[in-house]
């Protein structure tokens, strides 16, 4: 079976622009979080999804937000983009509410210049 | 709010030799996981191992066990007979059992883990 997979791997935008990322859970799992990870720390928890519905929001500004498919899929976009920006956004998946184990995926290495 | 401390930035271990990695937290709560994950230059964030606060017992999986000290709100990992792909960065994360705030994992600042053939 295949693993969470996130698109693309690699993105470099410039600041003021928009992007989008994706994330396709492992099959049968419901809930989709999204992290971000600055370079040299821990991830930090930006949303969770569960049946097309956000279940939870970290400490981030309206710039940034997210949606769940039909599918379980996910997108997280990110407007007006920063310096700061410039992240590893991580994509974690689990079968359902309640479940404790995350699965991660490889993540998006997203370059602001 | 749970905060996770990881108080080594950086540990060495020599092949086949053991290396305990340290982890606290602070949280108010009395029913939560705790998760060790190495995190390889792939990226990928791979759980290693998982204790759940209720459970006495301390979890093992095959070469990594952890030491779960509830009272003193300390987590830490143990790696026996260290391998060369065991070299990663290993993040300490935390759960609230409940599903309140999205379930969210808190992580540490991570330990980066050198293994010396």
């Amino acid at each position: 079976d295949a693993g969470v997979t996130q698109s693309p791997t690699h993105l470099i935008k410039t600041r003021g622009q928009h992007v989008t990322l994706r994330c396709s859970p492992i099959s049968g799992h419901k809930s989709v979080s999204w992290y971000q990870q600055v370079l040299g720390q821990g991830p930090q928890f930006i949303f969770q999804y569960y049946e097309k519905e956000e279940r939870g929001r970290g400490n981030f500004p309206d710039r940034f937000s997210a949606r769940q498919f039909p599918n379980y899929s996910s997108e997280l976009n990110v407007n007006a983009l920063l310096l700061g920006d410039s992240a590893l956004y991580l994509c974690a998946s689990r079968m359902r509410q309640g479940a404790p184990g995350y699965t991660f995926g490889s993540g998006t290495r997203l370059t602001v210049v | 709010a749970q905060t996770v401390t990881q108080s080594q930035p950086e540990m060495s271990v020599q092949e086949a030799e053991t290396v305990t990695l340290s982890c606290t937290y602070d949280t108010s709560e009395s029913d939560y996981y705790l998760f060790w994950y190495k995190q390889p230059p792939s990226r990928q964030m791979i759980l290693v191992i998982r204790q759940e606060a209720y459970k006495q017992q301390n979890a093992t999986e095959n070469r990594f066990s952890v030491n779960f000290q509830k009272a003193a709100k300390s987590f830490s990992l143990k790696i026996s007979d260290s391998q060369l792909g065991d070299a990663a960065m290993y993040f300490c994360a935390y759960r609230s059992a409940g599903e309140t705030s999205g379930s969210r994992l808190t992580f540490g600042e991570g330990t980066q883990l050198t293994v010396n053939p």
